[in-house]
């Protein structure tokens, strides 16, 4: 059964370092997707992309936050100067069609720790 | 926007027990209300899912009860086993014309053999 994954399964970093999670979404997938949930708190969107641009963003998502996919499998998230606060699980998803009835398949996960 | 409420946060019940998780929505414009279960070390996983035009779905020992007025819905188990030991979260999309579910927090289930 094809599944979405991520890269590294945890990723530690100091301070104001630059980190690139890597998630490699379902093939025929056309439409990806990052979350985040920082520990003990709900799973929160952060932005939604097609056809190589965002789609959608949410207020975390800040100028910190980019977001590529560079080339026809991988999805990337970089955090370009990661906090304290961006401790956080990662989990990137993908879906067919951004329509609300259709299936969001999520990734593993990446669990970020920032010192 | 919207706002998606969870209980309880954790939940223990001994194998062959029901369990029930309740989730309340804040948009009355939310019209797709999808069910993950999250087992360690994975990603969450859709079980089930109910659209607004629905009361009630049920798929072999899952249900899911949707009340619009309230704005609540819920997740029933019966007959829990061990393998159904995971966090489970409810979520609530459509309001606003957005197709990004607002999650709730989640629940813990433990089933004790």
């Amino acid at each position: 059964e094809p599944e979405v994954t991520q890269t590294p399964s945890h990723q530690v970093t100091q301070m104001g370092q630059e980190v690139i999670l890597r998630c490699v979404p379902i093939s025929n997938h056309l439409y990806f997707y990052w979350y985040r949930q920082i520990l003990g708190q709900k799973v929160e969107f952060l932005v939604s992309f097609y056809n190589n641009e965002i789609s959608e963003k949410s207020e975390i998502f800040d100028d910190q936050f980019s977001v590529e996919r560079p080339d026809g499998s991988n999805f990337t998230l970089k955090i370009r100067s990661t906090k304290l606060e961006d401790s956080a699980m990662y989990f990137c998803a993908s879906s067919v069609s951004p329509r609300s009835y259709n299936e969001q398949f999520f990734g593993p996960g990446t669990r970020l720790t920032v010192l | 926007g919207e706002n998606v409420e969870q209980h309880p946060s954790t939940l223990s019940v001994q194998e062959g027990d029901s369990a029930v998780i309740k989730c309340t929505y804040s948009d009355s414009a939310s019209n797709y209300f999808p069910w993950y279960k999250q087992e360690l070390g994975k990603g969450p996983q859709l079980i089930i899912d109910i659209r607004s035009n629905v009361g009630e779905k049920k798929d072999q020992r899952i249900a899911v009860t949707l009340n619009k007025t309230a704005k609540h819905f819920s997740l029933h188990i019966t007959e829990t086993q061990p393998e159904d030991s995971a966090v489970y979260f409810c979520a609530a999309t459509g309001g606003g014309g957005s197709y990004i579910p607002t999650f709730g927090r989640g629940t813990s289930l433990i089933v004790h053999p």
